[in-house]
């Protein structure tokens, strides 16, 4: 897959347990933060998003959430199955009109059956 | 509703050889994007297209590269001539509102170009 050479973080856990994935960012101007999940030979696929102007959002068996002050991002998912072992991406958008995405390094998430 | 379809899948050629990768957006879609991931990199941001309109080619990294979406349907990315480090994949996206807020943008499934 893609992330060959590209030497990831890894998660590992076990089916049925919770999963917290961590990004940190690094510009405070960023007011549009997204997760995405890509599988192997697949494009990012989008999972969840959250603006600035929150703290917390909440999806099916996923939730993100954003702490402004010390600029972290989560994504937890709940009762983690196989379907979920991925990368993991959180990616930003900076305030000031432009839309292009600025993505972190992921995380490989390994669900143990 | 298809997705956002790429062409080709992969494409294997050699140094000095032009490629040409298409994008086919999500029908309506009026923003498409092109990303890449080179090895051991992050998925970076190439350029924004509105409709026909090139919005944002900050990311493009020499003249060797060329996009086009004549019409503002699909798009091509060109290289020319085509240089070892742009081996990677090249990713396609697609989102559907104008305005001040961004919105979803959904990713195709990459075309894995490697130059040898």
């Amino acid at each position: 897959g893609e992330s060959v050479g590209l030497h990831l973080p890894t998660l590992s856990v076990q089916e049925g347990d919770n999963s917290i994935i961590n990004c940190a960012y690094s510009n405070s101007a960023s007011d549009y933060f997204i997760w995405y999940k890509q599988e192997s030979g697949k494009g990012p696929q989008f999972i969840i998003d959250i603006r600035s102007n929150m703290d917390k959002r909440q999806g099916q068996r996923v939730t993100v959430l954003l702490n402004k002050t010390v600029k972290h991002l989560s994504l937890q998912i709940a009762a983690t199955q196989p379907g979920d072992s991925a990368v993991y991406f959180c990616a930003e958008i900076r305030r000031g009109g432009r839309r292009a995405l600025t993505f972190g390094s992921g995380t490989r998430l390994q669900v143990q059956p | 509703e298809a997705g956002v379809t790429q062409f080709p899948s992969h494409s294997v050629i050699e140094k000095g050889q032009t490629v040409t990768l298409r994008c086919d957006p999500i029908s309506g879609h009026d923003n498409l994007y092109w990303y890449r991931r080179v090895m051991g990199k992050e998925i970076k941001f190439l350029l924004h297209f509105v409709k026909e309109s090139k919005q944002d080619e900050s990311g493009m990294p020499n003249n060797r590269f060329l996009a086009e979406r004549t019409g503002g349907t699909y798009s091509t990315l060109k290289v020319q001539p085509a240089e070892l480090e742009d081996s990677g994949v090249y990713f396609c996206a697609s989102s559907h509102r104008q305005g001040v807020m961004p919105d979803t943008q959904y990713f195709g499934p990459g075309t894995r170009l490697t130059v040898l």
